[in-house]
């Protein structure tokens, strides 16, 4: 099975604050890459799709990048709604896998 | 509007079985790739089965045996039927399905299950 290590798995930021969000694959999966976001309790949502394309409806502030086998999740000025944990997940091969969580809290 | 609304789950004993649901509005089930996923805090998420839009099903090594994905294109609902029931099945389980294959657009609310005595 292809493993999906996610660096950091937790982080503490502020309001307005960058925060980048690491995916490693263990093998090249191309751009069969995909971040959601959970919140307590609920169903995780698709953030990004194909490593880089914005789900319909989703804030712009959020994007994906990637090189090689390494992909990031970027948001770009943190809002209230956004403390949450982020989730990549690979379709390249069956199984899909996902990374282990990046659960990012308020500082 | 997509939408996916889970029913079943609940507390279960060691070796019993147990048939979850999940109503598709919006689309069709028999159009789409539809998936289960399952959540624990040891194991976080982990797909466990494909019921493609073809009809032919996938299962994860931890699934293949016992538990049985399927359909119902007249009640456009889709189903887990999880037998022999073990402790480690203990999970909430989601139903899922998007655009293109094991891409998860649309996910359902989700439903706990626990196998205890």
């Amino acid at each position: 099975d292809i493993q999906m290590t996610q660096s950091p798995s937790s982080l503490s930021a502020s309001v307005g604050d960058r925060v980048t969000i690491t995916c490693r694959a263990s093998q090249s999966i191309s751009s069969y890459l995909h971040w959601y976001q959970q919140t307590l309790g609920k169903a995780p949502k698709l953030l990004i799709y194909d490593a880089t394309s914005l789900q319909s409806g989703v804030p712009s502030r959020f994007s994906g990048n990637e090189s090689g086998t390494d992909f990031t999740l970027t948001i770009s000025s943190l809002q209230l709604g956004d403390f949450a944990t982020y989730y990549c997940q690979q379709s390249y091969k069956t199984p899909p896998t996902f990374g282990g969580g990046t659960k990012v809290e308020l500082k | 509007e997509v939408q996916l609304v889970q029913s079943g789950g609940g507390l279960v004993q060691p070796g019993g079985s147990l048939r979850l649901s999940c109503a598709a509005s919006g689309f069709s089930v028999s159009s789409n790739h539809m998936n289960w996923v399952r959540q624990t805090p040891d194991k976080g998420l982990e797909w466990v089965a494909i019921i493609y839009s073809g009809g032919s099903t996938v299962y994860a090594d931890p699934a293949k045996g016992r538990f049985i994905i399927s359909r119902d294109t007249s009640k456009n609902t889709l189903f887990l039927q999880i037998n022999s029931l073990r402790a480690e099945d203990t999970a909430v389980y989601y139903c899922a399905s998007g655009n293109g294959l094991y891409r998860f657009d649309s996910w359902g609310q989700g439903t706990l299950l626990t196998v205890s005595s």
